[in-house]
């Protein structure tokens, strides 16, 4: 059980463009997700934190309009880099928890994002 | 949030038992204790997670004393394929509030043959 998924697992992109990446929790409903970037030899920085049926929580330094986060149900949430840059190619990885008395997050595949 | 340190890397052998020790000195009364592990180009895998004393499962056993300052994973007769980062996160569960864990750097454990 809890199983989290991620689509694309990658993605190349031109420099402009934007991209969507989704994160599903297939068999759990997932109250809360949260969108992760891990750059090579890095640890996972925290990005935004979604809520479902509300805004995302975005940490100090993101960009909430380049990087727009929704989370339209309790299985999915998306991620759309908009505009990419090359300095945005980075490996995202999302996490999924379900809100019911002990907790535990369990994270996506991660995205390897490519900007050319 | 709590603030995690662990070594920076480890080696091994197979065959050995790995303690793996984490500092969280600022733990919290609602916080929990998990640990993840990591391969390369993968997102991280939950090992175990604990709140205090000791809590064992398939892969792997979590102690936790009983200030809660530290704790030890620990992972019996390593494999090569146990080679991996390993993550120590402390962070409230649901019941206070969903509250997303922040990474440290991780130990890199290598196993050697």
């Amino acid at each position: 059980g809890a199983v989290v998924s991620q689509h694309p697992s990658w993605v190349i992109c031109k420099s402009g463009t934007s991209v969507k990446i989704e994160c599903r929790s297939l068999d759990f409903q997932a109250t809360t997700m949260f969108w992760y970037r891990q750059f090579p030899k890095q640890s996972l920085m925290l990005m935004a934190t979604s809520n479902e049926g509300s805004k995302a929580t975005y940490e100090q330094g993101v960009e909430k309009d380049k990087f727009l986060i929704n989370h339209a149900s309790l299985t999915l949430s998306t991620l759309t880099v908009t505009s990419a840059h090359p300095e945005d190619s980075s490996f995202y990885i999302c996490s999924a928890m379900s809100g019911v008395v002990t907790d535990t997050q369990y994270f996506g595949p991660g995205t390897r994002l490519t900007v050319l | 949030l709590a603030k995690t340190t662990q070594p920076i890397s480890m080696d091994s052998y197979e065959g050995q038992e790995v303690n793996i020790t984490c500092s969280h000195n600022n733990i919290a009364t609602n916080d929990y204790i998990t640990w993840y592990q990591q391969f390369p180009s993968q997102g991280p895998r939950f090992i175990i997670q604990g709140y205090k004393t000791k809590v064992t499962n398939e892969v792997a056993s979590l102690f936790i004393p009983a200030d809660r300052k530290s704790s030890t994973l620990s992972l019996p007769r390593v494999s090569l394929s146990d080679t991996a980062v390993y993550y120590c996160l402390v962070g409230a569960t649901s019941l206070s509030g969903n509250t997303p864990l922040v990474f440290g750097k991780g130990t890199r454990l290598s196993v050697i043959a």
